[in-house]
């Protein structure tokens, strides 16, 4: 099974601090997604990669950036933390051989608060 | 972007109760997802609807994608505990990207 593997489950952050979130996957997937959920929210997108140095601003890219030197490790990067900021951050990946809808695999959550 | 309005927010049930929830759309959607996220974890594939009327099955869990392509609904038969999570759902479009519904919370009452 695809493992999708998010570096810490819970982060404290002071307001104005540069915060990396990590994830790793272990499928050689092409496709990796950072969301953002909020209660009534759903599950919103960040930004996404299709590739290694590749990226792609999803639908609430402010405040956000990313990094993908490897094809297995995507990193979601807040420059500044605010404390609008604070939520449950989903990594998930994706395979272009998976071809079916399925084929998103999540991590288990960044939860991040900013105080 | 699109929005998948998902109804109810929440449901406090009992145990041994039917459950029933759904997604409705602006938009025409090519593929219907449902995921279930227990607490701590990530969101997990329940079920995957490809053409306009499909009814899918996954022992007690029945979702349908509705023939206009804008909407879906998950039924639950027969809750038990273990049902307790955050129902998404999913529309995935042309480009091979999901929009996510806002989820219903489920909660059983023993």
């Amino acid at each position: 099974d695809v493992k999708v593997t998010q570096s810490s489950r819970y982060l404290v952050k002071r307001t104005g601090e540069k915060v990396f979130l990590e994830c790793v996957q272990d499928m050689d997937h092409e496709n990796m997604f950072w969301y953002r959920q909020d209660p009534g929210l759903g599950l919103r997108l960040i930004y996404f990669s299709y590739d290694v140095k590749m990226k792609e601003k999803g639908d609430i890219p402010e405040g956000y950036s990313v990094s993908r030197e490897k094809k297995e490790r995507f990193s979601l990067i807040l420059e500044s933390a605010s404390t609008n900021q604070t939520s449950m951050y989903l990594c998930a990946s994706r395979g272009l051989e998976t071809g079916g809808a399925g084929g998103y695999t999540f991590g288990s959550g960044t939860r991040l608060t900013v105080v | 972007g699109q929005q998948l309005n998902q109804s109810p927010q929440s449901m406090f049930i009992q145990e041994g109760e039917d459950v029933s929830m759904n997604c409705t759309s602006s938009s025409i959607f090519n593929t219907w997802l449902w995921y279930k996220q227990d607490p701590g974890e990530g969101p997990v594939l329940l079920i995957a609807l490809y053409k306009a009327g499909e009814l899918t099955s996954n022992g007690r869990l029945t979702a349908q994608f509705g023939i206009t392509r804008k909407d879906s609904f998950l039924n639950i038969s027969a809750s038990i505990p273990s049902d307790v999570g955050i129902y998404f759902c999913a529309g995935r479009n042309a480009g091979n990207m999901l929009t996510f519904g806002g989820g219903t919370r489920l909660m059983v009452k023993p």
